[in-house]
């Protein structure tokens, strides 16, 4: 069965950089991902995908600081120059035979 | 552009059926790959995904919930109406669609409330 598993919360400094991640379930190390930022009291909205390769198409107006990549069942959101305004929940989300698949989000705190 | 609006009553009394439409523009649902999800938010809680319809009118639900739920979409009106039967208070929550596999635009949400 698959799932992904993310660590339920992380924080850095102002300004510093942060890479949250996202496992895949053994097995399923050729997904792809993609990455949803919930600001707090606001609706998900799409960051990027991040393929089993590593590379990644943001979305819509998503800026450079926000970059993804891949290693093994391991998929990556690295933040930098982090901001105030990445305060925020982060998950990632799959799909399996036409079904959608959610992380249990990982809660950025920005110091 | 791209937009989905989600709609549908603020409050639902238990063992009601709520009926939530998403309303959506810029993109067409009959296109070969297109689908649209109905996900949710309890209170402080993760999302949770319900429902899926795609361009082929193919449907999956939320193991889970399947026995409650109905998607379905007007193609001609650009929208996708959701159905969930036998309400209760743990279903209260904000509902999301979102288009595509990859939720790559989501809309704003409707906040659903389960009480007498």
């Amino acid at each position: 069965q698959l799932t992904l598993t993310q660590s339920p919360s992380a924080s850095a400094s102002l300004g510093a950089s942060v890479r949250l991640t996202c496992t895949l379930s053994i097995g399923h190390s050729n997904y792809a991902i993609a990455w949803h930022q919930q600001q707090p009291g606001k609706g998900p909205r799409f960051l990027m995908k991040v393929n089993n390769g590593g590379s990644h198409n943001r979305g819509d107006g998503i800026p450079d600081r926000f970059s993804g990549s891949s290693s093994g069942t391991e998929r990556y959101l690295t933040i930098s120059s982090l901001q105030s305004e990445d305060e925020a929940d982060y998950y990632c989300q799959t799909w399996d035979i036409g079904i959608p698949i959610f992380g249990g989000g990982t809660k950025l705190t920005v110091l | 552009q791209v937009t989905l609006r989600e709609s549908g009553p603020a409050l639902v009394k238990p063992t009601e059926t709520l009926t939530l439409t998403c309303s959506f523009s810029g993109f067409s649902l009959s296109a070969g790959g297109m689908c649209v999800s109905w996900i949710r938010q309890p209170p402080g809680k993760a999302l949770e995904w319900l429902a899926l319809i795609d361009w082929a009118d193919d449907k999956s639900y939320n193991a889970s919930l399947k026995t409650r739920l109905t998607i379905s979409k007007d193609t001609s009106k650009n929208q996708v109406v959701l159905t969930m039967t036998n309400m209760d208070p743990v279903d209260t929550a904000t509902y999301y669609c979102a288009r595509s596999f990859y939720m790559d635009v989501w809309g704003e949400g409707t906040t659903v409330t389960v009480s007498s």
